[in-house]
């Protein structure tokens, strides 16, 4: 079985702030690691996903996330933020075998304040 | 080239009534993935489909049920609903069964009465 905690169910920051979005997850085999973003009314968009190699893994906006096996955690970081990164964030795994069943943490809403 | 679309994008159902949703992948996709999203929670992984066949099923009752055509498109069907059935219902769409990059639509809110 495979599971996901995000700790923190919002995160206010100020504009240009750094900020960091904290992601741990509970697998018994090798794991990818996904984060999705969700604007309002909208569907999941990829921000990034790490399947091997680099621990250090770069998206798009300017995310990034380290995957650290010891600590079984994939936190999300962004250096300077803008207020067109409020939105939500999810952090989601897969085992690397088996079939395409990928589970969701709950969710962690970027509030950008101006 | 068009995204992952879902249609309904709004519906509104009474309790024990049936409901179908559907999903058209990207073109060259045949992969498609549907998810139920509870309002402040996570998606959560109802099917996968691939070429047709049924490739995974999460943790729901037999109420639900999907399938996929030829054109690779899908159906959800889900019958008697219930108040806690109320959700975004997200359908993803992959090249391949195997492919980790998916695509999200923008879901069809469903509201139990």
């Amino acid at each position: 079985a495979q599971s996901v905690t995000q700790l923190d169910s919002q995160v206010p920051v100020f504009e240009e702030a750094p900020v960091e979005l904290r992601c741990n997850y509970s697998s018994s085999v090798s794991v990818y690691l996904f984060w999705y973003v969700q604007y309002p009314n909208q569907g999941l968009q990829l921000l990034l996903k790490y399947l091997s190699g680099s621990t250090l893994v770069k998206g798009i906006n300017g995310f990034e996330a380290e995957f650290n096996k010891s600590q079984t955690s994939f936190h999300l970081r962004k250096p300077s933020v803008h207020i067109s990164d409020t939105a939500e964030y999810f952090c989601a795994v897969r085992s690397s075998g088996g079939y395409q069943k990928v589970t969701f943490g709950t969710g962690t809403k970027l509030q950008v304040i101006p | 080239d068009a995204g992952v679309t879902q249609s309904p994008t709004h519906l509104i159902k009474t309790r024990g009534q049936q409901v179908t949703l559907r999903c058209s992948p990207i073109s060259g996709h045949k992969s498609v993935s549907w998810y139920q999203q509870v309002l402040g929670q996570g998606p959560q992984f109802i099917f996968q489909y691939y070429e047709k066949e049924e490739r995974g099923r999460g943790n729901f009752p037999d109420r639900f049920s999907a399938r996929q055509f030829p054109n690779y498109s899908s159906e959800l069907n889900v019958n008697a609903l219930l108040l806690g059935d109320s959700a975004l219902y997200l359908c993803a769409s992959r090249i391949s069964a195997d492919t980790d990059t998916q695509y999200f639509g923008p879901g069809t809110r469903l509201t139990v009465l």
